[in-house]
């Protein structure tokens, strides 16, 4: 079946500008996460939803990030004045549900580069 | 919060032979622990992962144990194949509502034919 999809696959944007970042879960999942990998380091967690709400923020770096999701389903993270430390690959995982025991699937990633 | 270090960051060896990866965590409070692979260009996978009520977990030929006194588990591939070469992460999360994973920063394994 469909994994987690993830668009675009690449962005290369200039200092300054806004970006968003899409993310497809698997169907009938309703947790969903976003994490962000530099790299040669570890996934840094962002924040995740359950359902459209979202209770955990504190993995936002800054103000300047935000996400959204709309009808339980896809998921929009948009990075607002962009800086060259934002330059990551931001990966996306869904579950059936947030408890311990479910699996996280992780979609390939967006890799954004800001010059 | 919680941290999990991991090691070694890179890690070679030749086709047959046996790679461990070993991490450790700091709060005592975590009692779930995946692992997940990731290949060039693709997200994370889960291999395997252990709850702190168990002690050792084996899936053919990948296993993970746990030692929850000391606070650390690890990773074992026995007779790897060219096609284990990826990037290896370790996680630790605690049942707070939510499974928020908290990452080991990676372990490079490269399989020489």
């Amino acid at each position: 079946g469909a994994g987690v999809s993830q668009s675009p696959s690449n962005k290369v944007t200039e200092k300054g500008k806004d970006v968003e970042l899409r993310c497809d879960p698997i169907s009938g999942h309703t947790a969903l996460y976003w994490y962000r990998q530099s790299l040669g380091q570890g996934l840094e967690f962002l924040i995740y939803f359950q359902g459209n709400s979202a209770p955990d923020k504190s993995g936002l770096p800054s103000d300047r990030f935000s996400a959204e999701r709309t009808g339980g389903s896809v998921s929009t993270l948009t990075i607002q004045r962009t800086q060259q430390e934002d330059s990551a690959v931001y990966l996306c995982a869904s579950s059936l549900a947030l408890i311990l025991k479910e699996t996280q699937y992780f979609g390939p990633g967006t890799r954004l580069l800001v010059l | 919060g919680e941290n999990v270090e991991q090691h070694p960051s890179t890690l070679s060896v030749q086709e047959g032979d046996s790679a461990v990866i070993k991490c450790t965590y700091s709060d005592s409070a975590s009692n779930y622990f995946p692992w997940y692979k990731q290949e060039l260009g693709k997200g994370p996978q889960l291999i395997i992962d252990i709850r702190s009520n168990v002690g050792e977990k084996k899936d053919q030929r990948i296993a993970v144990t746990l030692n929850k006194t000391a606070k650390h588990f690890s990773l074992h591939i026995t007779e790897t194949q060219p096609e284990d070469s990826a990037v290896y992460f370790c996680a630790a999360s605690m049942n707070t509502g939510f499974q928020k994973l908290v990452f080991g920063t990676g372990t490079r394994l490269l399989v020489s034919p």
